[in-house]
């Protein structure tokens, strides 16, 4: 699976949109992105996934860039309990039920 | 969905004593995965079942470590002979397999933390 590179941490003010970038410049073209967050002492929690196009579901939206080497995921109204360890995840979506091969991912701190 | 529910949560044991953990998948998930994950780092996969069947296991699994899920249902982890470097979190996942479905995400339980005394 390709490697991401996320940054370790960002700030976001309550109330505004948080965009957490991914770089993902190794990616081929059957590997999905994939982004869950682990607020502490849970487990992670999937947020959103996609292969080319942008997606959005009722937590995020998730937009990939047209080379594919790099995704976005917003939050578009950020707030306390979003505060978690966000994770970018590329990983092989056909034929295998393959892992999921986390990094250390980006800790987002919102704050009032 | 009541999601996928691991039991304990905490298990607190001494070194050298052997452990298990279980893990209750969601009701339609036939694939099952179990991960570990240690301060300050990512969770780091170890084994995956499709129903009974284990099918890949992470050089991470040493022999002491053995996972089961006999039924395709539930499965444990057993760790033997614990050592110091066992404490951790460990994650179940679990996810809907099949034909198209192989992007599926996997859905994460809370996790058992252990501690090795």
């Amino acid at each position: 699976d390709a490697k991401t590179t996320q940054p370790p941490s960002m700030d976001c003010a309550e109330g505004r949109a948080a965009n957490l970038p991914c770089n993902h410049s190794t990616i081929s073209g059957n590997e999905y992105v994939y982004w869950y967050r682990q607020i502490h002492s849970q487990g992670p929690q999937y947020i959103i996934h996609g292969l080319k196009n942008n997606e959005t579901n009722e937590m995020a939206s998730l937009i990939i860039t047209e080379d594919r080497k790099s995704s976005t995921l917003i939050l578009p109204h950020a707030t306390l309990r979003d505060t978690a360890v966000y994770y970018c995840i590329v990983r092989v979506g056909t034929g295998t039920a393959s892992k999921l091969t986390f990094g250390t991912g980006t800790r987002l701190q919102v704050t009032l | 969905d009541t999601g996928v529910s691991q039991n304990p949560r905490h298990k607190i044991t001494k070194r050298g004593q052997n452990v298990t953990f279980r893990c209750d998948p969601i009701s339609e998930h036939n694939r099952l995965y179990w991960y570990r994950q240690t301060l300050g780092q990512g969770p780091e996969f170890l084994t995956y079942f499709q129903n009974e069947a284990q099918l890949e296991k992470s050089r991470l699994l040493s022999d002491r470590f053995s996972a089961e899920r006999p039924k395709g249902s539930f499965s444990t982890l057993e760790i033997q002979r614990t050592e110091q470097g066992d404490s951790a979190m460990y994650l179940c996942a679990s996810s809907q397999g099949g034909t198209g479905a192989s992007n599926q995400p996997q859905h994460f339980g809370d996790g058992t933390r252990l501690s090795i005394l």
